[in-house]
């Protein structure tokens, strides 16, 4: 099956720099790739999404970058305040699973203001 | 949009007690999925239903995890009997079809096994 693996497991900057988290996959036939960011106590909020068709997408200052050929995908954040403080998932998925998500272990990021 | 529901919201049961998850979600939407959140990991996915079929089940425990889905709404995960390894966050998650990848999660329920 499918195997995430997400880094950073802590991120630490300070407010207004950038934060990047990576992850790989191993399934070449996953072809959707979203983000959600979880505060403490509450739901999974998804944040951004890629399809294996498209190489970049950003939305206000996240922004999601796909390497096919490399197995592996990043979350951009820019401009970063305390509020994007928060653990941030990535996960994989492909319509041949059912469209199941093999999430990574988790990014937590705080941001220092 | 009303979200997804799930209760409750936190459960505190003695090790061997059978304890029962409830899920309703987004109105119409077909596909349902209940994940186990272990303290600091990622979701693992359970149980995912079609309306009122399985569609994978592959990691769900058997031997002490039931879930069903009876008229393709509401949705039930027990668990029978506990064991204290069962502590986690279980988040239902729905999404409008088996096709649709985008997935929306419940608040979770919290579950403490003593």
């Amino acid at each position: 099956g499918e195997n995430v693996e997400q880094h950073p497991s802590t991120l630490s900057v300070q407010e207004g720099d950038s934060a990047v988290i990576k992850c790989t996959y191993s399934d070449s036939a996953s072809n959707y790739f979203p983000w959600y960011k979880q505060e403490l106590g509450k739901r999974p909020q998804l944040i951004i999404d890629i399809r294996s068709n498209v190489g970049e997408k950003k939305d206000q200052r996240i922004a999601v970058t796909l390497n096919k050929t490399a197995k592996h995908f990043s979350l951009h954040i820019t401009e970063t305040q305390p509020e994007d403080s928060a653990v941030y998932f990535c996960a994989a998925s492909s319509a041949g699973t059912g469209n199941q998500f093999y999430f990574g272990t988790g990014t937590s990021l705080t941001v220092i203001p | 949009e009303a979200g997804v529901a799930q209760s409750p919201r936190y459960k505190i049961i003695e090790k061997r007690q059978s304890v029962a998850f409830w899920c309703n979600p987004i109105s119409g939407h077909a596909t349902l999925y209940w994940y186990q959140q272990i303290l600091g990991q990622g979701p693992k996915l359970l149980i995912q239903f079609q309306n009122n079929g399985v569609v994978d089940d592959s990691q769900l425990p058997k031997d002490r995890f039931s879930a069903e889905r009876l008229k393709g709404v509401d949705s039930t995960l027990k668990i029978q009997p506990a064991k204290l390894e069962d502590s986690a966050v279980y988040l239902c998650a729905s999404s409008t079809r088996l096709a649709e990848e985008t997935q929306y999660f419940g608040p979770g329920t919290r579950l403490l096994v003593l």
